[in-house]
């Protein structure tokens, strides 16, 4: 059991757009800053959005971050069949002295 | 380009013992604090452990707490994971990860690159 909460899987058509929601509690996203991870089947993950909302370098504007109170959301726009993909979310939680993931969400564009 | 690179995984049973080294280049090293984080077979990421940039500060899952020992030494610009006691749940493939800030008990840390992962299994 994770201790954040993301749905196991969202779907949709190739252009259309998908929200993945992660969410968690005081200690963890409510106090601290959230990042997202792309791991593309048989790769390592790779950082997607830091500090809630921005974008490293060479992701494009298709994938942004929001936050609010112990919730945070990925949203992904335009989808292409390359964003089929295991999305997670993931912060530092206080209370545990740890970081912590969510269980991981796997994107597939219909 | 940051490049890190983990080694040192393999086939061992339970109980014994496996030391994961994780070489790191293309960045300065010592400017920030290195990450330890599993994927067993089929399964979500999982943080393990977390060092700061002076080895000042070490952190640990509850899963590995006691039996893992994370280390690194940056005149070799390396991360090491010492992992004793193995069990057969600590199977998994090992990512060695490097944090975007110094120390990551005073900053908003995240993951900002990370390696290709070492796979570990535990079987006898």
């Amino acid at each position: 059991q994770s201790v954040l909460t993301q749905p196991p899987s969202v779907s949709a058509a190739p252009g259309q757009k998908v929200t993945i929601s992660c969410s968690g509690g005081s200690s963890n996203i409510g106090s601290n800053y959230v990042s997202w991870y792309q791991q593309l089947p048989g790769t390592a993950p790779k950082l997607l959005i830091y500090d809630n909302y921005k974008r490293p370098s060479g992701i494009p504007d298709r994938f942004s971050g929001s936050k609010s109170g112990t919730s945070a959301t990925l949203h992904i726009i335009g989808l292409q069949t390359g964003d089929e993909a295991d999305y997670y979310c993931g912060t530092w939680d206080y209370s545990l002295s740890a970081w912590v993931f969510g269980g991981g969400t796997k994107v597939t564009v219909l | 380009e940051v490049q890190l690179v983990e080694s040192g995984g393999g086939l061992v049973q339970p109980g014994r013992s496996l030391r994961l080294s994780c070489a790191g280049s293309g960045f300065t090293f010592d400017d920030y604090a290195m990450h330890w984080v599993r994927q067993a077979p089929g399964k979500g990421l999982e943080w393990v452990a977390g060092i700061n940039w002076n080895s000042g500060v070490t952190a640990y899952a509850v899963s590995v707490s006691g039996r893992f020992t994370i280390s690194r030494d940056n005149a070799k610009n390396s991360l090491d994971l010492q992992m004793n006691s193995l069990r057969t749940d600590d199977t998994a493939l090992y990512y060695c990860a490097k944090d975007a800030v110094l120390d990551f008990s005073n900053n908003y840390p995240f993951f900002d690159s990370w390696g290709q992962g070492t796979l570990v299994t535990v079987s006898s």
